[in-house]
């Protein structure tokens, strides 16, 4: 069946290094853009980050820019987040998600986040 | 960014009731605009996309209407497998942003 799964939470001290995994099934994870959404405890939710199908194009928020670093690896299915000079406020539950849209020969379609993963949890505490 | 403002932050209703969510983008973002539902200590899940697509597998009593700037979530009669967090979502420009959530609960 289609699915997202997470790994490679965990503590870390503040201005540590963590990587997270994102193992994609069921479905051609090379044809889709992917993303990182994450939520703080009790807080809403946070979009962090997007790499488009052929990890050519990359967005991140505001936030985390130049500290994470998003990327994949289409030969085995899975999806990558280096979070690198963490805060305590990066603190939150991290979702990956697959991008409904699609690319075709001639132009890209935007899409919604129709598939998530079950999120890793991330603590940045001394 | 575009900011999305979601109203009322919760609402308090009862299996049966009518239940109206709205978003307001900070900006015209044509349809591009998602809902999820979310329930405690789970991932979100998609409910609408496109502003009034319902996902496949999703319920026909959840229905999705606007364009431009204001955008309308109904359920139109509560079950209580529906007393979640709602959030709206524009997927039309990066920073891709969230509404902060509106919290359905029993009355």
């Amino acid at each position: 069946q289609v699915q997202l799964v997470e790994s490679g939470g965990g503590v870390v001290q503040p201005g540590g290094s963590l990587r997270l995994s994102c193992a994609a099934s069921g479905f051609t994870f090379s044809s889709y853009g992917m993303h990182w959404v994450r939520q703080a405890p009790g807080k809403g939710l946070e979009w962090v980050a997007f790499i488009r199908y052929d990890g050519s194009n990359k967005y991140y928020a505001d936030s985390v820019k130049g500290r994470f670093t998003i990327s994949r690896d289409n030969s085995k299915n899975t999806l990558y987040l280096q979070m690198n000079s963490l805060r305590a406020e990066d603190t939150a539950v991290y979702y990956c998600a697959k991008d409904a849209g699609y690319c075709s020969s001639t132009s890209c379609h935007k899409g919604a986040f129709d598939i998530w993963g079950q999120g890793t949890m991330v603590t940045v505490s001394s | 960014a575009i900011r999305m403002t979601q109203s009322p932050s919760s609402l308090s209703a009862s299996t049966g009731d009518r239940v109206t969510i709205t978003c307001r983008a900070s900006q015209g973002i044509s349809s591009y605009l998602a809902w999820y539902q979310q329930k405690p200590g789970k991932a979100p899940k998609l409910l609408i996309y496109a502003a009034s697509t319902l996902q496949s597998g999703v319920p026909s009593r959840f229905s999705g209407s606007g364009s431009g700037t204001d955008f309308t979530l109904t359920i139109s009669c509560l079950q209580s497998e529906d007393f979640a967090t709602y959030y709206c979502q524009q997927y039309y420009s990066y920073p891709q942003t969230f509404g902060q959530g509106t919290k359905v609960e029993i009355k």
